[in-house]
């Protein structure tokens, strides 16, 4: 069964410290897509990446970076210098040939200035 | 990049009422579109799959006649949630789905029912 563990419920640290937050997946399809999304108090999702099963390649976006291992079944996101505006709830998705998304439960962010 | 709407964005009702959402692709076609519900602090609970031109299909638990969803055009889904009650009360997101393995995904409704 498909399965995201985000195990991380709530991180606190002090502005510009970095912070990396852990996505766990499981499944047995060979094709699935990975994203990470990033939900502010408003609401609102924010779509930050998608990743392909077939693309192990590290991917940097400015402060952030995100690090897919297969052999590990994870889909880590690390955030550099972090600011007090990257405070949010931030959830790792799983979406399989049906396309629908199977969601981890969200780690919320916080950012301390 | 793609847009979705919804609306209302916050809705009060009183308890036994019945309330609609809109769910809107602005640019692109959506022959999927998904409906969510989050309770606060919690994760996105997929509710159903709205298809365009048939009728929708709902994940286990979630009650069709109290949930009604109308896919009736390429770009507009609506959520109608019938006699509402205080537990009934959520965040409920739609998302879009062109014809790619990403969602397109509306700001959300806010409801709350008295």
């Amino acid at each position: 069964a498909q399965k995201v563990t985000q195990a991380q419920t709530e991180i606190s640290v002090v502005e510009k410290e970095d912070v990396t937050l852990d996505c766990v997946y499981e499944t047995r399809d060979t094709t699935y897509y990975l994203f990470w999304y990033k939900q502010p108090p408003s609401g609102e999702l924010v779509f930050l990446i998608r990743r392909n099963s077939f693309d192990e390649q590290n991917e940097i976006s400015g402060r952030y970076s995100w690090n897919f291992q297969k052999s590990t079944s994870s889909f880590n996101f690390t955030i550099t210098a972090s600011q007090v505006v990257d405070s949010a709830v931030y959830f790792c998705a799983l979406s399989e040939a049906n396309y629908q998304l199977i969601w981890g439960a969200g780690t919320k962010l916080i950012i301390k200035p | 990049g793609a847009v979705v709407s919804q609306h209302p964005s916050r809705v009060i009702c009183k308890s036994g009422t019945s309330v609609k959402i809109e769910c809107r692709s602005l640019d692109f076609q959506a022959t999927t579109m998904f409906w969510y519900r989050q309770f606060p602090k919690q994760s996105l609970m997929l509710m159903a799959t709205s298809n365009e031109g048939s009728k929708a299909t709902y994940e286990q638990g979630v009650e069709k006649d109290k949930f009604l969803i109308n896919h009736a055009s390429l770009t507009l889904s609506t959520l109608t949630v019938t006699s509402a009650h205080p537990e009934d009360s959520s965040f409920y997101i739609c998302s879009a789905f062109p014809l790619s393995y990403e969602q397109y995904f509306g700001p959300g409704t806010r409801l709350t029912v008295t």
